[in-house]
């Protein structure tokens, strides 16, 4: 079975700085997709980045950008000058097949915290 | 926003109720999923909706169970509550059942079994 593990519970940067969040995951597909999604206080999960197995060149949106290492079945993500705005909960996922479904497996989740 | 709601935001419950938590997808969307998110833990998954059936579930006992409707809105729900399943229940509507459709999430029904 897939799974999906964040080691890192908390972590915290100053505002404006850049700070790595870890995943990793272990499956035995060739051919997956991942994600990071954000949870801030109002609890709605937003995605933020995907990542297409396939292909080798890492994902970017905006300041947000992954470091995929399909070998060492490696998903991080950087975040480049941190805002308040950043603070959340940030889950790893990795989608699985399931019965036809398509479901969404989680890591435990990594707490950010900015300080200004 | 994403376009997904979900109603109630909040409900208390006692041992051995039932409830009720409603999702209305995304336009265009006809493919939802339901996960349960305990405090401090990353969301599970309960099942999937693709054009009014049921096409996967999780490890989730029979006393869950979900609806979706021609509108594609859907229902989660659960019988005989127990002190556990006091968690936030999400959905998560989709355009589609294939590899690349990504889903986005509603803000979620928080839900507190006494």
């Amino acid at each position: 079975a897939q799974t999906v593990t964040q080691s890192q519970p908390e972590m915290s940067v100053q505002e404006a700085e850049t700070v790595t969040l870890s995943c990793t995951y272990d499956t035995s597909e060739s051919d997956y997709y991942l994600f990071w999604y954000k949870q801030p206080p109002s609890r709605q999960m937003i995605l933020v980045i995907r990542q297409e197995a396939y292909k080798q060149q890492n994902a970017t949106e905006n300041r947000f950008s992954v470091n995929f290492q399909k070998a060492a079945k490696s998903f991080s993500l950087k975040i480049s000058d941190s805002q308040l705005g950043d603070a959340a909960m940030y889950f790893c996922a990795y989608r699985q097949t399931l019965q036809g479904a398509q479901k969404l497996v989680f890591g435990q989740g990594t707490r950010l915290t900015i300080n200004p | 926003e994403t376009g997904v709601t979900q109603s109630p935001t909040h409900l208390i419950k006692t041992r051995g109720q039932q409830v009720t938590l409603r999702c209305s997808s995304q336009s265009g969307h006809n493919t939802v999923s339901w996960y349960q998110q305990a405090l401090g833990q990353g969301p599970q998954f309960i099942f999937q909706y693709y054009r009014e059936e049921e096409n996967g579930r999780g490890n989730f006992p029979p006393r869950f169970s979900g609806l979706q409707f021609p509108n594609y809105s859907s229902e989660l729900n659960v019988n005989a509550l127990e002190l556990d399943d006091s968690a936030l229940y999400l959905c998560a509507s989709s355009q589609g059942q294939g590899a690349r459709e990504t889903q986005y999430f509603g803000p979620g029904t928080r839900l507190l079994v006494l």
